[in-house]
């Protein structure tokens, strides 16, 4: 079955840009989703078809997807994008998700 | 506004089922898949699987044939999912999600899951 990989924690200051990367077989043939997850909330969509924002979502977000690696990209980050991060992508007929990255904002 | 209302929590015993509801609002709720996700406590989040509100066709994780069904009611636009045969490893929160798509030539275009519902928590205790 088919795999996504994400780091398990990331690091970033404020005001600094932040990547989290997810790797699976020729994911950039596949369009990737982004999510945000807060504690005690649901997801929120950041990012889909690679690098498409749904309204609403902040323009320092941004997503890239090539070879094997889509990559979420957060500039200037902020003390509210402190968060789990997981990647999505179809397979087939079926839905991936990642692992998810904790994301530190220190 | 748009949104995907979730009943509420259970608690079962193993061996028991569950049913959980997801009610759309504010939108079409046959132009669009309704995915079910879950997320054990601490771990991340893993598909189950989609149903196609408009057909009643689904897909299921490879995991949970068998063992899930994903049906719905148009006529009030609510979507379920049964799970059964529970174990204490099935104590999670169950979120329903839309998720719109559109083919074009031999293309699938997929918009993401940009509505979700509040999440059920399940517990499965003896």
């Amino acid at each position: 079955s088919y795999e996504l990989t994400q780091p398990p924690s990331v690091s970033v200051s404020p005001g600094q840009t932040a990547s989290i990367t997810c790797s699976g077989d020729k994911l950039g043939d596949k369009y990737a989703c982004w999510y945000q997850q807060k504690p005690g909330q649901s997801p929120m969509l950041v990012i889909y078809q690679d690098n498409k924002r749904p309204s609403g979502i902040p323009e320092r977000f941004s997503g890239s997807n090539s070879g094997n690696t889509a990559t979420l990209t957060i500039s200037g980050t902020q003390a509210m994008d402190e968060a789990d991060y997981y990647c999505q992508a179809w397979d087939s007929s079926t839905v991936v998700f990642g692992g998810g990255t904790k994301l530190t904002v220190l | 506004q748009v949104q995907l209302v979730q009943s509420g929590a259970e608690v079962k015993k193993p061996g028991a089922s569950v049913k959980v509801s997801c009610k759309a609002s504010g939108y079409t709720f046959t132009g669009y898949y309704v995915h079910w996700v879950r997320q054990a406590p601490g771990q991340g989040l893993e598909w189950m699987g989609w149903i196609i509100p408009n057909s009643g066709g689904t897909n299921y994780a490879q995991k949970f044939q068998g063992w899930v069904t994903m049906t719905r009611d148009t006529s009030i636009s609510t979507a379920y999912m049964e799970l059964s045969r529970l174990r204490s490893d099935d104590t999670a929160v169950y979120y329903c999600a839309r998720e719109d798509l559109a083919v074009r030539g031999a293309r699938h275009y997929y918009y993401g899951m940009d509505v979700w519902g509040q999440g059920t928590t399940v517990t499965v205790s003896s």
